[in-house]
């Protein structure tokens, strides 16, 4: 079965400075990768999303994530974080699962708490 | 606004009650999810629908009837409640994935449900 792993529950990060929230998965198939976001009391929104292509791949309020296949991972990374950015991020992965079906996997969440 | 609305988005109801959540998308996509969202729990899927036909159902209580009437609205109608079903519950939406479909979700708001 696909799994998605969020090595951290809970990441403090003082404004301003980078962060990084880490995430793998268990795949050796073609996978579409995601980072939503969820902001206290909200449903989660759409950060960016890997298809194809370049492994660099930029979302919203200046999110960036790195798919890298070798070592199954989709980092997602800011260089400077707004107290604005403390949420709960989920990392997903969806796989063909079997003919014309298709699994979709979300990690536990990592809460970002920026300091002032 | 991710095009996705739920209602009520917040439900105090006793454990004799009979409520209804609904949600209600106008994104053409066909397929809708409800997910469960407990403090310090990852996110649970409960129910997918796709093309209205239920297609998961993830071990949830009967206490919790889903009813998909058409591709646009989802309801999870809910009696005889436990306080430990207090919870946010999230509605989705996608297109199902393949033929150039990434079968992304976007999310409701979610409705906060109390339970006494």
């Amino acid at each position: 079965a696909q799994s998605v792993t969020q090595l951290d529950s809970q990441v403090p990060v003082f404004e301003e400075a980078p962060v990084e929230l880490r995430c793998n998965y268990s795949s050796s198939v073609s996978v579409y990768l995601f980072w939503y976001v969820q902001y206290p009391n909200q449903g989660l929104q759409l950060l960016l999303k890997y298809l194809s292509g370049s492994t660099l791949v930029k979302g919203i309020n200046g999110f960036e994530a790195e798919f890298n296949k070798s070592q199954t991972s989709f980092h997602l990374r800011k260089p400077s974080v707004h107290i604005s950015d403390t949420a709960e991020y989920f990392c997903a992965v969806i796989q063909r699962s079997g003919a014309g079906s298709y699994q979709l996997t979300f990690g536990k969440g990592t809460k970002l708490s920026v300091i002032p | 606004e991710t095009g996705v609305t739920q209602t009520p988005r917040h439900l105090v109801m006793g454990m004799t009650n009979k409520k209804s959540l609904k949600c209600e998308q106008h994104l053409g996509h066909n397929a809708m999810y409800w997910y469960k969202q407990s403090a310090k729990k990852p996110l649970e899927l409960m129910f997918v629908y796709s093309l209205e036909e239920r297609v998961e159902n993830n071990s949830v209580p009967s206490r919790f009837s889903p009813e998909c009437p058409n591709s646009s609205h989802l309801f999870l109608h809910l009696h005889t409640l436990q306080p430990e079903d207090s919870a946010l519950y999230l509605c989705a939406s996608s297109r199902n994935p393949g033929q150039g479909n990434t079968g992304e979700l976007f999310f409701g708001e979610g409705s906060r449900l109390t339970v006494l």
